[in-house]
């Protein structure tokens, strides 16, 4: 069955733009979310969606936002980018079972400039 | 606010060797879970194990497994038979269940594994 998909997987954005991320789940995962890796701060969680609604956000602020559709895609947008912003943003979704585990997809590289 | 260590920010392991990747979590909940992911350097995060807080015996899943000791709040990662393939950063991370079902990660092992 096909994976978490995420795209794109780099993009190079300017300070000050705002940029779009998506994430399709796996078929029949409900719940997805979002993660930020940086070589400073590790894996932070940024929000977490589950049928179209946010569930749980992380301590970002309110320049980063997301979305969720009815089919269980996701999007994340970062809008006014700093340089901080480049990282690797992970999505990960679930059948909302802890035991089952989350996969995450392959990411997209960010960098800001 | 849990919070999880990884104190060792890189091993070596001889192929075909068995290494422990250690992990320990600070946290007042009674039920959770413990995850161990695999990063590669291409950058996706690979399920490898799962362990439950209220789980008896110790997870396994091919040639990993884990060390679960709940009192002393450790979860360490046993890898058997290393392979080259094996090289890459590794996780762990905790869940609280029944409550905000977010992932904390610890800050991670980079495995190399030398031939």
């Amino acid at each position: 069955k096909a994976g978490v998909t995420q795209t794109p997987r780099y993009l190079i954005k300017t300070r000050g733009q705002q940029v779009t991320l998506s994430c399709s789940p796996i078929s029949g995962h409900r719940s997805v979310s979002w993660y930020q890796q940086t070589p400073g701060q590790g894996l932070q969680f940024l929000f977490e969606y589950f049928s179209e609604t946010q569930r749980n956000k992380g301590n970002f602020p309110g320049r980063f936002s997301g979305r969720q559709f009815s089919n269980s895609r996701s999007e994340m947008n970062v809008s006014t980018l700093e340089l901080g912003d480049s990282a690797l943003y992970l999505c990960a979704s679930t059948l909302d079972r802890v035991a089952h585990g989350y996969t995450f997809g392959s990411g997209t590289r960010l960098t800001v400039v | 606010a849990q919070k999880i260590t990884q104190t060792q920010p890189g091993m070596f392991v001889q192929e075909k060797e068995a290494v422990t990747l250690d992990c320990t979590y600070d946290t007042s909940d009674q039920s959770y879970g413990l995850f161990w992911y695999k990063q590669p350097s291409s950058g996706e995060m690979i399920f490898l194990i799962y362990q439950g807080s209220y789980d008896e015996q110790n997870a396994t899943e091919g040639r990993y497994s884990l060390n679960f000791q709940k009192a002393r709040k450790s979860a360490n990662l046993v890898i058997s038979a290393s392979q080259l393939g094996d090289s890459a950063m590794y996780f762990c991370a905790y869940i609280r269940q029944g409550g905000s079902e977010k992932l904390v990660f610890g800050k991670g092992t980079k495995l190399t594994v030398n031939p």
